[in-house]
């Protein structure tokens, strides 16, 4: 059973465009959600996280949004640039040391 | 400082035969968690140990061990290998209390 949810499975994105991912849990108890970004032959790393108790958190051109009471949340990036492809994971964690990925999205940026 | 660093890179290995990998925290973080990543399944997480000690472990069968030395160092052990065990095998280590995982690139594995 897939902790987290995570659409779409692959997005293509216009340079300068706004990629948006969306993400779904159904556990109360997740307290901490962590997005990654992995590039082909890479270790996942880490891009931007947030806590439940806030409803939005911005770095840069990366934000994500906190819908706590649909059990949602989701990872803008603005302005998107080819260097954005990759594939994103969100996740969520209940303890300390144990992340639940989502499936992950393959995002394109074309130029 | 160095990141997380996994040895070896790629694996080739048989069925039947049993593999270890290695894993290096970034110095200083006690905490190690391994966590494998297929096409179909995505990212499980398999164990993690802090202070020598397995802290927490995910859904998988017995063939699948650790353990993590005193210099926080931590080696996988997966036995009677199996043609679904081909995967990447991630580790990622964290400073103690802290909540950010940092990933190695990981062991590629193939079971053939």
């Amino acid at each position: 059973q897939q902790q987290v949810k995570q659409s779409p499975q692959s997005l293509i994105v216009q340079k300068g465009g706004i990629s948006i991912i969306n993400c779904a849990y159904e556990n109360t108890a997740f307290d901490y959600f962590p997005w990654y970004q992995q590039f082909p032959g890479k270790g996942p790393a880490l891009l931007i996280a947030i806590r439940p108790d806030v409803s939005e958190k911005k770095e840069g051109r990366f934000t994500i949004s906190f819908n706590k009471s649909a059990k949602q949340f989701s990872l803008h990036i603005m302005d998107s640039q080819p260097g954005d492809s990759a594939t994103y994971f969100c996740a969520a964690r209940i303890t300390l040391g144990r992340l639940y990925f989502g499936r992950g999205t393959q995002l394109t940026v074309w130029p | 400082k160095a990141g997380v660093t996994q040895t070896p890179r790629y694996l080739i290995k048989t069925r039947g035969q049993q593999v270890t990998l290695s894993c290096s925290p970034i110095s200083g973080h006690r905490s190690v968690s391994w966590y494998q990543q297929t096409p179909g399944q995505g990212l499980q997480f398999l164990f993690e140990y802090f202070s020598e000690t397995q802290r927490n472990k995910g859904n998988f069968p017995g063939r699948f061990s650790g353990r993590q030395f005193s210099n926080s160092r931590s080696e996988m052990n997966v036995s009677t290998l199996e043609l679904g065990d081909s995967a990447l095998y991630l580790c990622a280590s964290r400073a103690g209390g802290r909540e950010t995982q940092y990933f190695g690139p990981g062991t590629r594995l193939l079971v053939l």
